[in-house]
This record gives structure tokens, sequence and C-alpha cells, in this order.
């Protein structure tokens, strides 16, 4: 298996841009997570889907955040407008339903607002 | 939600075993005890994972106590390339649904 597919891996941006980040999950996977990393604040739960439908996203830190799961193997993560917090490591990740199923992580898109 | 808590840092010796504790207190009944790893940036690694019993794989061993509130980590015999940030994480679950939280981590140092 390819494992989770993130793009882009890593994108500059000028502040007021809008970002769009992307994740492949596993494929048989129905869970999906995005996480934020930053030194400050480690690896942050954004939000998470299950079966396509947001379940929480209580970690979202505002409105300009906003994150998609049109179909079982496509996930988006938007920023508009982006600022230079924002900037930061995101990580996708995805798992399969079941007791005591492990998550799997992307490689992370590295994100810099300037 | 369960939170767990890890000493920040640790140095081991290379070749010596590592022993990464965690304190996870308020665990509950049906909670699985995650650990992964992160070496520089990269996605968190998987290593192992469970739920009571003692658990082996061919990277790592889990030793849960017997009331689940803390469990350690074992690295039998660390080398370089195991300098990492490492993470013990309670899955659990809500309305049905699973997730995971982050802490802090450990950083692990293995010193030549």
């Amino acid at each position: 298996d390819a494992g989770v597919i993130q793009s882009p891996r890593h994108e500059v941006t000028e502040m007021g841009q809008e970002v769009t980040l992307r994740c492949k999950p596993i494929s048989g996977h129905d869970y999906l997570f995005w996480y934020r990393q930053t030194m400050m604040r480690g690896l942050e739960l954004l939000i998470y889907f299950n079966n396509n439908v947001p379940i929480d996203d209580s970690g979202m830190p505002e409105d300009r955040f906003s994150a998609k799961m049109p179909n079982a193997s496509f996930s988006t993560l938007k920023i508009q407008p982006s600022e230079p917090r924002d900037s930061a490591v995101y990580f996708c990740a995805s798992s399969s339903e079941g007791v005591g199923n492990t998550i799997y992580f992307g490689e992370g898109s590295w994100l810099t607002v300037v | 939600d369960a939170k767990t808590t890890q000493p920040p840092s640790m140095d081991c010796a290379e070749g010596r075993a590592a022993n990464l504790p965690c304190n996870h207190s308020t665990i509950s009944g049906n909670e699985y005890v995650y650990w992964y790893r992160q070496i520089h940036s990269q996605g968190p690694q998987y290593i192992i994972h469970g739920l009571k019993n003692n658990e082996t794989n061919e990277m790592a061993s889990l030793i849960i106590t017997e009331d689940r509130k803390s469990s350690t980590l074992i690295l039998p015999h660390a080398t370089l390339r195991d300098t990492a940030v490492y993470y013990c994480i309670v899955r659990f679950s809500t309305s049905g649904t699973y997730k995971y939280i982050f802490g802090t981590g450990t950083r692990l140092k293995v010193l030549a």
C-alpha cells in the first residue's frame, strides 16, 4: 500500500492567500484525521472524519480553517485567508474501524506563510 | 479525555535498553495505549499498542501495569537511529468513534 499521501509537501505563500492541503487516505480506511504541528503547541488534532462525515472539529482554530471529505479517498484542509501564525506542518492520518486499529500518518505538508 | 504524562527527555547509551515511562491514570477500561515515535519532522510512526496484557513486536515491548494507570515502552537494544520523540497516547471513544490525542512526548537521545 502506498500509505497516506499528502500534497503539497512544501508550500510558501503570502499572507492573505488561500491555501489548500490535500490528503489521500489508505484505501479501505474509514477514519481520517487532520493534525497540525508547531514547536509551541506540538501535535494538535484539528478535525476528524468517520465514513466521510466530520465528527469533531473542535480543534479547528477559527473560521478561516475548513475541511472537507467529498469521498472516501480524498480530503482537503483549506485556510482562507492565511496568516503567518498558520505556518506549521500539517499531517493527515487514517485508520480503520475496529478495536485496536492503528492510525497511520502521511509525511506532512510544510506550510510557510510570509 | 484520557491524558498521558511523559518525561520531556531521556538519554540512553547505544546498545542498552531504553525504558520510556508513561502515566495514564485516567484511562478507562476499553481504552488502548499506543506508542508512536517521530524522527525529525517526519510523520509519526506506529510502534506498538496494548490494552492490558504486555505486548512485544519486532520494534519494542510494551509493559502495562495491572491497574493500567501506567506503561513502559522498552527498546531492548537502542541504536542511534532510535533517537526520536516518543509519544504515548490513549485512544478513546466518543459517540461511538475514536480519536487520538497526542501529548508532548519524550525526546530520546541515544548516545554513542
